[in-house]
């Protein structure tokens, strides 16, 4: 069974804070590695693309980075906003479904 | 353009009831994703259908059902419904890019519809 782990699994900051979080993922037959962020009653809207060991992509204040060969992306944020309050998913494409993680649920406080 | 829509946004069944939901891809996606959130636990692939047919299920069974009609419009059908059915729905529909030595898709989700089993 694949599974996708993401830590912490909720996370309290204040407004300007940077953060970054965790998420774990079979490093065999890796195909892609996306992150989504799913903001109460709203869509999951997707952030990142990852595809190659090393790839690094940014949008904004969010940044992600790849290591496939150990099987871990970082999810970076920095100088946390309120508007940033969201749960933030990862998936790893396995490949023709994504398998979710449970997300990471961040809390930024004015 | 356009996004995902769902209908209904909420339903209530009873147990034993069916119950269909509905999506609408985004102009151009041929495949639609199913995915189902229970309370407390996170989404679970449910089904993937793309030009008409169903190319792939998670694991549930086969209570839940559903197809793709050829404007790409999809419906979710769950028979015989248990408590444990009670969950928020997600379709979600894709394109897909290049990835390494394969392909892989950004999926768009839609807002979902509240499934509640009474």
């Amino acid at each position: 069974i694949l599974n996708v782990e993401q830590s912490p699994q909720s996370l309290h900051v204040q407004e300007g804070d940077s953060t970054n979080f965790t998420c774990s993922f079979p490093s065999s037959n890796f195909y892609a590695l996306h992150w989504y962020r799913w903001e109460t009653a709203k869509s999951p809207e997707a952030l990142f693309v990852m595809t190659l060991n090393g790839d690094e992509k940014k949008k904004g204040r969010i940044s992600a980075t790849l290591n496939t060969k150990e099987g871990y992306s970082y999810l970076y944020i920095k100088g946390s906003q309120p508007e940033d309050s969201a749960t933030y998913l990862c998936a790893f494409s396995n490949p023709d479904k994504l398998i979710f993680g449970t997300g990471t649920r961040l809390q930024v406080f004015p | 353009e356009a996004g995902v829509t769902q209908s209904p946004t909420h339903l209530i069944k009873t147990r034993g009831q069916q119950a269909t939901l509905r999506c609408s891809p985004i102009s151009g996606h041929t495949s639609v994703y199913w995915y189902q959130q229970a309370l407390g636990l996170g989404l679970q692939f449910l089904l993937w259908y793309d030009e008409g047919e169903e190319r792939n299920r998670g694991n549930f069974p086969p209570r839940f059902s559903g197809r793709q009609f050829p404007n790409y419009s999809s419906e979710l059908n769950v028979n015989a419904l248990e408590l444990e059915d009670s969950a928020l729905y997600l379709c979600a529909s894709s394109f897909w890019v290049r990835a390494g030595a394969g392909m892989t898709d950004t999926q768009y989700f839609g807002p979902g519809t509240r499934l509640t089993v009474l």
